[in-house]
């Protein structure tokens, strides 16, 4: 499959500090892009997506920023919280892949109080 | 949304034996999709499950070690076959959202341990 991978394993911040996580990916064929969260024992939850017509997409408290021309992607959170605290994902995918994603290692985040 | 629900959601097994683990979905998905993720590590797809016809795997997985049935469109199952301790993973089941490019759900997950 793909190739998605993570810059950082780890990352700790301040409660109250923005943090940044960022992935790298292989497939330049990908249009689609999620950043997932997983907390511990249970399964990857969705925080946002971003199509590859796009450069920026904000959420609540969360912004995604995709750089096609170097195949970067990543996931700011703001004000980040304790209960930020998990593993982060991001997810290639979409039509051009058969709706199949392929998942980056993973950045675990803690957030100190 | 989709709610999907896995069973067993943890096992304990003895080498050499299989587990067949279920993946019910409360809607009618289309595309249904088994992932590894191995401790420590990301989610790896295994397969794509197919209603109607068998599943394709991914490089490096194969149907004798884990074979697939997807008899409908809300529920599938995988089969972890002749287990090894190296196949202690958590196994998720995912589906595809409505509509081409969007989010894919997950299961909680299975934690397989074999010993």
């Amino acid at each position: 499959g793909e190739s998605v991978g993570l810059h950082l394993p780890t990352l700790s911040v301040q409660e109250g500090d923005n943090s940044i996580i960022n992935c790298a990916y292989s497939n330049s064929a990908s249009d689609y892009f999620i950043w997932y969260k997983q907390e511990s024992g249970k399964g990857p939850q969705f925080i946002i997506d971003i199509r590859s017509n796009m450069d920026k997409r904000q959420g609540q408290r969360v912004t995604v920023l995709l750089n096609k021309t170097v195949k970067h992607l990543s996931l700011q959170i703001a004000a980040t919280q304790p209960g930020d605290s998990a593993v982060y994902f991001c997810a290639e995918g979409g039509e051009n892949t058969g709706n199949q994603f392929y998942f980056g290692t993973g950045t675990s985040l803690t957030v100190i109080p | 949304s989709a709610v999907i629900s896995q069973k067993p959601s943890r096992d304990i097994c003895q080498r050499g034996t299989s587990l067949t683990i279920q993946c019910q979905v409360d809607s009618q998905v289309t595309m249904m999709f088994w992932y590894r993720q191995q401790p420590g590590q990301s989610l790896t797809l295994i397969a794509t499950a197919n209603q109607g016809s068998e599943a394709t795997y991914e490089s490096g997985f194969v149907i004798d070690k884990f074979p697939i049935s997807r008899p409908n469109l809300t529920f599938s199952t995988l089969t972890v076959s002749n287990m090894s301790p190296e196949d202690s993973s958590i196994y998720l089941c995912s589906v595809e959202g409505t509509g081409l490019n969007t989010e894919a759900f997950f299961g909680q997950g299975t934690r397989l341990t074999v010993v």
